[in-house]
């Protein structure tokens, strides 16, 4: 099985920072890897897919680089709305979820 | 609109069974792949099972396989998972959600809100 491994598990930030999330896999996963956003008590969304593409809806602020076994999230300005648990996924061979980084206001 | 409604999560009793379903509206459903992903209380995702659009594929994770079984109704645009022999480990919030592609290991692009398993 495909390990994923993102970090930190917590991150405190401020309105306006630069946010980066980080997402290692324990294989080569090529960029078959997305990221979501989920909030308390919600569904998870949709936010980055095949490691860079901006999925329909989702601000600019957000995107996703890397390929093979790193890869990260950014968020260019952090806004209110982004306070929120982001998680990982890649989908090179079944499919596993990284443990999560909640990104709390500082 | 696209929409995935779940239904069916109740309390159940350790090695009691449940069937899940999941409705889906507003999209031509057999031509998407389908997953169940399940979220422990206050735990990360895991993803448990996945359809292929015309059903014809399969997969499951290691901790549910032979004990759950996921199956679509291309005419009735209704996903379902039956799971027998549950654990108390198989508590969780469970999500029905569209792959972009027939196939399902992708990522998910439209999730429902989720039907909630208990198991005690």
């Amino acid at each position: 099985d495909i390990q994923m491994t993102q970090s930190p598990s917590t991150l405190s930030a401020s309105v306006g920072d630069r946010v980066t999330i980080t997402c290692r896999a324990s294989q080569s996963i090529s960029s078959w890897l997305a990221w979501y956003q989920q909030k308390p008590g919600k569904a998870p969304k949709l936010l980055i897919y095949k490691a860079s593409s901006l999925e329909s809806g989702v601000p600019s602020r957000f995107s996703g680089s890397g390929s093979g076994t790193e890869f990260t999230l950014t968020i260019s300005s952090l806004q209110p709305d982004d306070f929120a648990t982001y998680f990982c996924q890649q989908y090179n061979i079944a499919l596993t979820f990284g443990g999560g980084t909640k990104v709390e206001i500082k | 609109e696209v929409q995935l409604v779940e239904s069916g999560g109740d309390l159940v009793q350790p090695g009691g069974s449940l069937r899940l379903s999941c409705a889906a509206s507003g999209f031509t459903f057999n031509s998407y792949g389908m997953s169940w992903v399940r979220q422990a209380p206050g735990k990360g995702l895991e993803w448990v099972s996945g359809i292929s659009g015309s059903g014809g594929s399969t997969n499951y994770a290691d901790s549910v396989k032979g004990r759950f079984t996921i199956s679509r109704d291309n005419s009735k645009n209704i996903l379902d998972l039956q799971m027998n022999s549950l654990r108390a480990e198989d508590t969780a919030v469970y999500y029905c959600a569209k792959s972009p592609e027939p196939g399902y290991n992708y990522c998910m692009d439209v999730w429902g809100k989720g039907t909630t398993v208990t198991v005690s």
